[in-house]
């Protein structure tokens, strides 16, 4: 089983509303990154937020991390059409990244 | 600073052929990692390279092979393709192992026929 794991796999929201995608993993981490892929290309770095943070914020993303339920949540504020992609939470378990399957999100106009 | 470059970015391959990807980085970074995509089991680690040397490796067939150069680019080797070979390739940099952000390059799409 994968180290982190995205949830929901797809969510569809309208324009101007809120996302929420979780991550769960199952080892300790020092840390915790969030990651953006638009269709078919590389993926893009969003946040990183390190174990002894709880939450952490830039322009619209906001991530929590709750190290005792080994979990994280990323939540886009009123998204655009543009946010349209896949979500990945990745950490490092051991010596290598490890990525999670991903959340698709669609944002219909 | 010019991004991650990858190439080719696409590639058609038959089976039993060998291909060569190459991944330039972000000036500065010695760090190189690969990765392979598919629908089916999402981005997977194939290997992570730092000052010419292979650190980590993951579950991939020795048919999956790298090497890092001097100024820090680094190429990935697939001999004997197979048809589950076909994926998109990511490769990443950062300026140190691991710990660091990633910075992928967008990829190269390989269909193996």
């Amino acid at each position: 089983s994968q180290q982190g794991e995205e949830d929901p796999q797809a969510l569809s929201i309208q324009e101007g509303e809120n996302a929420t995608m979780n991550c769960s993993y199952k080892t300790s981490i020092n840390n915790l990154q969030w990651y953006r892929q638009n269709s078919g290309r590389g993926l893009v770095h969003l946040i990183l937020i390190r174990s002894n943070e709880r939450e952490k914020h830039s322009g619209r993303l906001r991530v929590t991390l709750d190290t005792s339920k080994k979990s994280s949540s990323l939540l886009i504020t009123a998204s655009r059409a543009a946010d349209t992609a896949s979500y990945f939470c990745a950490t490092v378990p051991g010596q290598n990244f490890v990525f999670g399957p991903g959340t698709r999100l669609s944002v219909l106009p | 600073k010019a991004g991650v470059t990858q190439t080719p970015r696409y590639l058609i391959k038959t089976r039993g052929q060998q291909v060569t990807l190459s991944c330039s980085p972000i000036s500065g970074h010695r760090s190189v990692s690969w990765y392979q995509q598919t629908p089916g089991q999402g981005l997977q680690f194939l290997f992570e390279y730092f000052s010419e040397t292979q650190r980590n490796k993951g579950n991939f067939p020795g048919r999956f092979s790298g090497r890092q150069f001097s100024n820090s680019r680094s190429e990935m080797n697939v001999s004997t393709l197979e048809l589950g070979d076909s994926a998109l390739y990511l490769c990443a940099s950062s300026l140190m192992p691991t710990q660091e952000t990633q910075y992928f390059g967008p990829g190269t799409r390989l269909l193996v026929l």
